[in-house]
């Protein structure tokens, strides 16, 4: 079946452009988290949805961050008025529930703030 | 706080020979879980094991084999008769039962297998 996927492949934006990021879960998946991945800081969590709710989004970096999910499924992240160094790939992943499962991840989004 | 340390930042070896990818963790958990993934060059994280606190069999994969050992905190990762394919990031991760269902993970260790 379809793994995650994510929207756009790749983003390049300039500082102080809001942006916006899309993940599609594995169907069927009702946990959804966001992570980021970049060389200073290698890969961080950003927050967890358990269906539409983030129980846990004490990983976003600063209120310049959010992010929904609609209807058990699409996450999507907001960046306000992005900044150099939210240049970063950032990764999605899905599991079959709240759990310890396996989390399958996305090809991420490349976001790169000139 | 929980966290993964990956000593090796980089490892070179020659086709067929075995590597092993070292793991360290620190929990105040009783029950926690640690896994392994890869990052080969396309980018994209792939599952390869998931171990709980719990059992420390040994677990073997084909040319994969992982060895947990709580005394040490630690949850090797050893790659036998390595080959080109096996080139990637390789990154250990801790999940807590007390903190929810994030992941922390390593820095990573970058494989690179010549021929």
């Amino acid at each position: 079946g379809a793994g995650v996927s994510q929207s756009p492949s790749n983003k390049v934006t300039e500082k102080g452009k809001d942006v916006e990021l899309r993940c599609d879960p594995i169907s069927g998946h009702t946990a959804l988290y966001w992570y980021r991945q970049s060389l200073g800081q290698g890969l961080e969590f950003l927050i967890y949805f358990q269906g539409n709710s983030a129980p846990d989004k004490s990983g976003l970096p600063s209120d310049r961050f959010s992010a929904e999910r609609t209807g058990g499924s699409v996450s999507t992240l907001t960046i306000q008025r992005t900044q150099q160094e939210d240049s970063a790939v950032y990764l999605c992943a899905s599991t079959t529930g709240p759990g310890p499962y396996e989390q399958y991840f996305g090809p991420g989004t490349r976001l790169t703030v000139t | 706080a929980q966290k993964v340390t990956q000593a090796q930042t980089e490892i070179s070896v020659v086709e067929k020979e075995d590597v092993t990818l070292d793991c360290v963790y620190e929990t105040r958990d009783t029950t926690y879980y640690l896994f392994w993934y890869k990052q080969p060059p396309s980018g994209e994280l792939v599952f390869l094991i998931r171990r709980n606190s719990f059992d420390e069999q040994n677990e073997i994969s084909g040319r994969y084999s992982w060895n947990f050992q709580k005394s040490t905190s630690s949850f090797n990762f050893t790659i036998t008769a390595s080959q080109v394919v096996d080139s990637a990031v390789y990154f250990c991760a801790l999940r807590e039962e007390t903190s929810g269902s994030r992941l922390t993970f390593g820095e990573g260790t970058q494989l690179t297998v010549n021929p």
